[in-house]
């Protein structure tokens, strides 16, 4: 069972802007540490869209943000494109163990 | 550019051991954790474990009692090992890597391979 969990869906039109939260406990993002996201398109593995909470790695586009509050982080999208509907999971550590959300599926209208 | 193609059967049948195994190519092995991820079809993603190339290991208490987790550093290559297998151990298995210290975050990944389709049934 999943210790860090998210909404399993969110929707958006093409250029809005969509938010996916992902909540966890004091012993993981409460805890200080960092909130990382994937991007799964289906049937491929998953691709970092943001390490360290708010870090985009090469090659990802800016409008991908990521925040965190208290035992709370968010992945924001900007600006919504039809490539951007996928499988979006948070990840972190909690006592010894990489953990991830439940996972949110991202329909773009 | 560094690959992970993982290997292994595609089918392995309950109360068996499931063997993968993961090549990495283009790279040292030395600064990374190396892990396995698995997926179950059409749902999320789960640590296993991972090891490091001083042979350390940390496992997902949830699978520890079965899991073995080893590295051949002169192959580049390291495995993963699952006894008594179920149905629930069917996944997708992905081999994966961590970046160690802390470089813009901590206890993420950052390479993934392609993965391979375990199928537990008799």
């Amino acid at each position: 069972q999943s210790v860090l969990t998210q909404p399993p869906s969110v929707s958006g039109a093409p250029g809005q802007r969509v938010t996916i939260s992902c909540s966890g406990s004091s012993s993981n993002i409460g805890a200080g540490y960092d909130v990382h996201w994937y991007q799964q398109i289906p049937g491929t593995p998953p691709r970092l869209l943001i390490r360290g909470t708010t870090y985009r790695p090469s090659g990802v586009p800016d409008r991908f943000s990521g925040s965190k509050s208290g035992t709370s982080a968010s992945l924001t999208i900007s600006g919504l494109q039809a490539a951007d509907e996928a499988d979006y999971y948070c990840q972190s550590y909690d006592r010894t163990v990489r953990v991830f959300g439940t996972g949110t599926q991202l329909t773009v209208l | 550019q560094v690959q992970l193609p993982e290997s292994g059967p595609g089918l392995v049948k309950p109360s068996e051991t499931l063997s993968l195994s993961c090549n990495v190519s283009g790279n040292s092995i030395s600064n990374y954790y190396w892990t396995w991820i698995r997926q179950p079809p059409g749902k999320g993603l789960e640590w296993i474990g991972c090891v490091y190339y001083s042979g350390s290991t940390s496992y997902n208490p949830s699978l520890k009692s079965r899991v073995t987790l080893s590295l051949d550093t002169s192959n580049n290559q390291f495995s993963l090992t699952l006894t008594s297998v179920t149905a629930a151990d069917t996944a997708v298995y992905y081999c994966v890597r961590e970046p160690t210290g802390y470089i813009y975050g901590q206890y993420y990944f950052d390479l993934w391979g392609l993965g391979t389709l375990v199928t537990v049934s008799s």
